[in-house]
């Protein structure tokens, strides 16, 4: 079975710009999960999707955007790129409910902001 | 605030030693811990978790052990072998709501031949 599958792998942007992160879960999986890591922290929750409506969202500004589609894929928006905002973006799926509920993460998308 | 704290960037240790990686957090209503293995150009792997019910969690090769009124987690690994060398990362979070982790910053292990 595939994994988590994100795309593109890499992606250079300049200030200022729009972006748009795609993931696939893992089939069977209905809740996805967005984090960034910045070099040298650990990951960070920025979303999570499930049966299409947002489900919790961490402590990034407006200009981070995400939305599920009925196949159960997702994408991230984030608009107007800040130096700040370079980062890997990695999604996870997972099957909610599960009493062993653990995350399964993609190989994320390097994102460098110029 | 960091929630989730590894003090320890990295550590080398030497091939069939114990690795001890430790992990400590300050947020009182986590109650779910899992550690992570994240090598380079991939994403983190699931590799082991416990409940605040417990104290201790293993599974094969790997313990990991919870101090609840420390607040402090450490995974052990015996014994170590160099396909072990990554960057394992802690997460807590609370119970039903696995999604949302707060992670530490990592430690990078080395084994060494």
């Amino acid at each position: 079975d595939a994994g988590v599958t994100q795309s593109p792998t890499h992606l250079i942007k300049t200030r200022g710009q729009h972006v748009t992160l795609r993931c696939s879960p893992i089939s069977g999986h209905k809740s996805v999960s967005w984090y960034q890591q910045v070099l040298g922290q650990g990951p960070q929750f920025i979303f999570q999707y499930y049966e299409k409506e947002e489900r919790g969202r961490g402590n990034f500004p407006d200009r981070f955007s995400a939305r599920q589609f009925p196949n159960y894929s997702s994408e991230l928006n984030v608009n107007a790129l800040l130096l700040g905002d370079s980062a890997l973006y990695l999604c996870a799926s997972s099957k909610p409910r599960d009493i062993d509920e653990k995350l399964f993460f993609g190989s994320g998308t390097q994102l460098s902001v110029l | 605030d960091q929630q989730v704290k590894q003090n320890s960037p990295s550590l080398s240790v030497q091939e069939g030693r114990i690795s001890i990686l430790n992990c400590d957090y300050t947020n009182s209503m986590f109650d779910y811990f899992l550690w992570y293995k994240k090598y380079p150009a991939e994403g983190p792997t699931f590799l082991i978790s416990i409940s605040s019910i417990k104290d201790k969690n293993e599974d094969g090769r790997f313990t990991v052990f919870l101090n609840k009124s420390a607040k402090h987690l450490s995974l052990h690994i015996v014994p170590s072998q160099p396909g072990d060398s990554a960057v394992y990362f802690c997460a807590a979070t609370l119970t039903g709501t696995a999604s949302k982790l707060t992670f530490g910053t990592g430690t990078r292990l080395q084994v060494t031949l």
